[in-house]
């Protein structure tokens, strides 16, 4: 079974400039999930997708983030303008409903 | 205020002997509980759960103990073998054991001594 595919794998941009990244979930699984792991911290959720609609986006920095989740399938993170403090690594997760969230390798972010 | 604590930033074991993993929550609305282990430039990958109604659960080598009066939750690897040596991250849910999002620890580094 493939798993959840993420790109880029890596990406430095500079500040103020915006960036994208993309996840493919697990085939089937309704509820996606975008985490932001620091350095040093445990991931942090950001937003989760049930099919196309957002569940809970309450810690998203709405004025800078946005998501995505077309055709309940693939989702778009996007950063705009992107700040020093948003480097990281995104992660994305799926779930099929049963409380397990199965990880991609995530997209390390710096931002310079 | 972090919600889950991982109080042991890393934590090094012999080979063979038995890894002790701590974990402590303030939220008394998680009733389900998990463990990620992660490798460098890797996602975390699932591990072991547990529900609330339960005080227990055995995977072969991992088995993860819950006590929710004092909010705490271990896991045991018995015995602890070189490939376990990762970040292992403790999570919960509150979602009735539904797909909720996670509250993660900050991790345990576990290294594995030969």
């Amino acid at each position: 079974e493939a798993g959840v595919a993420q790109s880029p794998r890596y990406k430095i941009i500079e500040k103020r400039q915006s960036v994208a990244f993309w996840c493919n979930p697990i085939s089937g699984h309704a509820t996606l999930y975008w985490y932001q792991q620091i350095l040093g911290q445990g991931p942090k959720l950001l937003i989760q997708f049930q099919n196309n609609g957002v569940v809970d986006d309450s810690q998203l920095p709405k004025d800078r983030f946005s998501a995505e989740r077309l055709k309940g399938v693939d989702s778009t993170l996007k950063i705009q303008p992107a700040k020093l403090e948003d480097s990281a690594v995104y992660l994305c997760a799926s779930s099929p409903g049963s409380g397990v969230a199965f990880f991609g390798q995530g997209t390390r972010l710096t931002v310079v | 205020d972090q919600q889950v604590k991982q109080n042991s930033p890393s934590l090094s074991v012999q080979e063979g002997r038995i890894s002790i993993l701590n974990c402590d929550y303030t939220n008394s609305m998680f009733d389900y509980f998990l463990w990620y282990k992660k490798y460098p430039a890797e996602g975390p990958t699932f591990l072991i759960s547990i529900s609330s109604i339960k005080d227990k659960n055995e995977d072969g080598r991992f088995t993860v103990f819950l006590n929710k009066s004092a909010k705490h939750l271990s896991l045991h690897i018995v015995p602890s073998q070189p490939g376990d040596s990762a970040v292992y991250f403790c999570a919960a849910s509150d979602g009735g054991g539904g797909a909720d999002g996670l509250t993660f620890g900050k991790g345990t580094h576990l290294i594995i001594q030969p």
